[in-house]
C-alpha cells in the first residue's frame, strides 16, 4: 500500500467554499510535503510542514500534521477556479505519491 | 515553469521498440527523480539519482534504465516497450539527496501502439 494515502478520492464544491483533504501514511517522517497537479501537467510543490509542526499556513493554504496518527490535512480556503487539480501528499520517508485528491470547483 | 526541462514532449512508438526520455534538472540541483503517471496506476516513483549516483530505487521494471551525466541531466531508457507502458513519465528535481522540496517538469507524454 502507499506511504501517502489521499481521502476522498473525488472533491466537488462551489466556488468560494472551504475544501479539506486528508493524508494518511504509515512510517515515521521527518517532514510530509503537499503537491498539486493541475490536469496533464507536472506537480508543483504547494507547502512542507515538518515532524515539530501541527500547523502550518501559506496564503489561502493550512496544513495540520498529526504525527500520533500519522495523518495531515489540507485546507483550502475560499476556494476559486483555479484551484481545481488533483492533490497529493508525499512523506520523506518514501518517495510514494497516492492517488491523490480530485477536487472540483464548479462556478 | 518549474525550470526543470523534459524531452520530448510527445512519443509515439510501436511495442517492442526502445525510446529515451532526457531531462534537465533546475540549474543548482543535483537530484533528479524519475515517475509514471498512467490512469490505473497513480503516480509511480521508478528511480532517484544524486550527484551521479543511484540513490533510491522505486517500482522500475528491469526494461527500464536511467542514469544520471556528469551534467546532471538524466536520461530514462524503456526498452522491450509494452502497451502498458503508455503513461506520463516526469522528472523532478531538488537540491539535496532528500526529497524535500521536488520541481516537476512538464512530462513526456509516451504511447506505444
Amino acid at each position: 500500500s502507499q506511504q501517502g494515502e489521499e481521502d476522498p478520492q473525488a472533491l466537488s464544491i462551489q466556488e468560494g467554499e472551504n475544501a479539506t483533504m486528508n493524508c494518511s501514511y504509515k512510517t515515521s517522517i521527518n517532514n510530509l510535503q503537499w503537491y498539486r497537479q493541475n490536469s496533464g501537467r507536472g506537480l508543483v510543490h504547494l507547502i512542507l510542514i515538518r515532524s515539530n509542526e501541527r500547523e502550518k499556513h501559506s496564503g489561502r493554504l493550512r496544513v495540520t500534521l498529526d504525527t500520533s496518527k500519522k495523518s495531515s490535512s489540507l485546507l483550502i480556503t475560499a476556494s476559486r477556479a483555479a484551484d481545481t487539480a488533483s492533490y497529493f501528499c508525499a512523506t520523506d520517508a518514501k518517495l510514494v505519491f497516492g492517488q491523490g485528491t480530485r477536487l472540483t470547483i464548479n462556478p | 515553469d518549474s525550470g526543470v526541462t523534459q524531452t520530448p514532449k510527445h512519443l509515439i512508438t510501436a511495442t517492442g521498440q526502445r525510446v529515451t526520455l532526457r531531462c534537465s534538472p533546475r540549474s543548482g540541483d543535483l537530484s533528479v527523480y524519475w515517475y509514471q503517471q498512467s490512469l490505473d496506476q497513480g503516480l509511480q516513483f521508478l528511480i532517484q539519482y544524486y550527484n551521479g549516483e543511484e540513490r533510491a530505487k522505486g517500482n522500475i521494471l528491469e526494461r527500464f534504465s536511467a542514469q544520471q551525466f556528469p551534467d546532471l541531466h538524466s536520461e530514462l531508457n524503456l526498452s522491450s516497450l509494452e502497451l502498458g507502458d503508455s503513461a506520463l513519465y516526469f522528472c523532478a528535481s531538488s537540491v539535496g539527496p532528500d526529497p524535500y522540496e521536488q520541481y516537476f517538469g512538464p512530462g513526456t507524454r509516451l504511447t506505444v501502439t
